[in-house]
């Protein structure tokens, strides 16, 4: 039963290669989110799609690539990993359109990227 | 830009005690206020959040927060805390993005430790 899923957990790469982290919601949301939280736990929005819609890009390096195939996916694509991208990624999702209903956001687990 | 700051990054109390996490906001507009749990290796959970219908607010696990405009805080509060409750506390604002749609800014969070 679980709401908002992400795969994997854990994902231990090299620097340079490419990776991808799927998310999934069960909620019937029309909203869905990335998160990146750093090593001091700091928790900035990369990426929020509506009904399979980009509406919100934070100045996100352009080899972070979002895609939602349908509105109860988004998965985030990262080519040429890089050091610093090492972080927890949590997805999230919320009723609404996205647009000033204010509607509560549902967190995944998070996938704790570690790029050697 | 809307923001929040949390005032103590580490706040220990002893079993029993009250629980006070502070949180101050910056809002050019009437804001709409969370707070979110995040226990060790899980995501975030919704504790409580203010949307301007009452200044107090009751969330779950016995957590409330007050908002209060003239000193512009939402300070989290629990009277009696209980080793559960351990866990990093984030306060987050959530603003309108040139485009009218809505994000989460969050604090930089603020991990509670229970002393026995």
């Amino acid at each position: 039963d679980t709401a908002v899923s992400q795969t994997p957990k854990y994902l231990v790469t090299q620097m340079g290669n490419d990776k991808s982290i799927k998310c999934e919601q069960n909620l019937g949301h029309d909203t869905m989110y990335w998160y990146k939280q750093d090593s001091k736990k700091f928790l900035k929005i990369m990426f929020s799609y509506n009904n399979k819609e980009l509406i919100i890009n934070e100045t996100v390096p352009n080899r972070f690539s979002p895609k939602s195939p349908d509105k109860a996916h988004l998965n985030l694509h990262i080519n040429s990993l890089e050091l610093g991208d090492s972080a927890v990624y949590f997805c999230a999702s919320s009723q609404g359109q996205g647009n000033a209903n204010f509607e509560t956001q549902y967190f995944g687990p998070g996938t704790r990227l570690l790029v050697l | 830009a809307q923001s929040v700051t949390q005032l103590g990054s580490h706040v220990s109390v002893s079993e029993g005690a009250l629980v006070l996490l502070r949180c101050n906001y910056s809002s050019s507009v009437p804001p709409y206020l969370f707070w979110y749990v995040q226990y060790p290796n899980q995501g975030l959970q919704l504790l409580l959040k203010y949307t301007s219908a009452a200044t107090l607010v009751k969330g779950i696990n016995g957590f409330e927060a007050e908002f209060k405009k003239s000193e512009t805080s939402f300070h989290l509060t629990k009277p009696s805390a209980h080793m559960s409750d351990a866990a990093e506390y984030f306060c987050a604002v959530s603003e309108l993005t040139n485009f009218g749609n809505e994000k989460l800014t969050f604090g930089t969070g603020t991990r509670l430790t229970i002393i026995p």
